[in-house]
């Protein structure tokens, strides 16, 4: 088993270019998280999931947003990349009141 | 919102020497969980509490969950150059599989 699958690991985009990033999890884990980490901040929810085909806010989902058409996939979308999204994504994965399993990692440079 | 805050940010210890990081919630927490990131990696499960007042203990770390459930701590004994990293807890609120990480604490340990 993978676990919990980030892609792209590392991104550098202009100002105002779009990405997606991807998490895959192939524990059949309801629950899914968008986090980003920034030094000092501590990990800072964006969206999460709470089943297939849900989304909702975190503390900062300004400037994201999520998709969740499959139970396994859970998408991060940036439409207009600024410099303040400059950070280190992870995603994160559990089943209703488990422990959570994280990603790698995705970071995530805007210039 | 749901905020959790956790102190101190740093620690710089001695090896053998004792450490405490700190967690307290603006709200009542349905439960807490712990979790230990190393330089470089990704946040890794440790514990998770869910009853007032329940202590935990895993070899060298002792858990709290204070009886109010808004607050818990993470004590170390006699550190060693291994327990070196950041760590946060996270708190989660009723039935909505939201989950609010701390700032984390950042380990130090001097051989």
């Amino acid at each position: 088993n993978a676990g919990v699958t980030q892609t792209p690991k590392f991104r550098v985009l202009k100002t105002g270019q779009s990405m997606t990033l991807l998490c895959a999890q192939d524990m059949n884990h309801e629950y899914m998280y968008w986090y980003r980490q920034d030094p000092g901040m501590g990990l800072r929810l964006i969206h999460y999931s709470v089943g297939e085909g849900t989304t909702a806010k975190g503390e900062v989902p300004d400037g994201y947003n999520v998709s969740r058409l499959k139970k396994q996939n859970f998408l991060l979308g940036l439409e207009s990349a600024a410099p303040s999204q400059t950070s280190v994504y992870f995603c994160a994965s559990r089943l209703v009141y488990g422990e959570l399993f994280f990603g790698e990692g995705s970071r995530l440079t805007v210039l | 919102g749901q905020q959790v805050m956790q102190i101190p940010q740093y620690q710089h210890v001695q090896e053998g020497e004792d450490f405490t990081t700190y967690c307290n919630s603006s709200t009542t927490l349905s439960n807490i969980q712990w979790y230990k990131q190393r330089p470089g990696g990704h946040p890794v499960f440790l514990i998770q509490l869910v009853k007032s007042g329940e202590v935990k203990k895993q070899k060298r770390l002792t858990f709290q969950f204070g009886e109010a459930k808004k607050n818990s701590s993470l004590h170390i004994t006699a550190t060693q150059t291994t327990d070196v990293g950041t760590y946060f807890c996270a708190g989660g609120s009723g039935n909505t599989g939201k989950l609010i990480f701390g700032q984390g604490t950042t380990l130090q340990v001097k051989p």
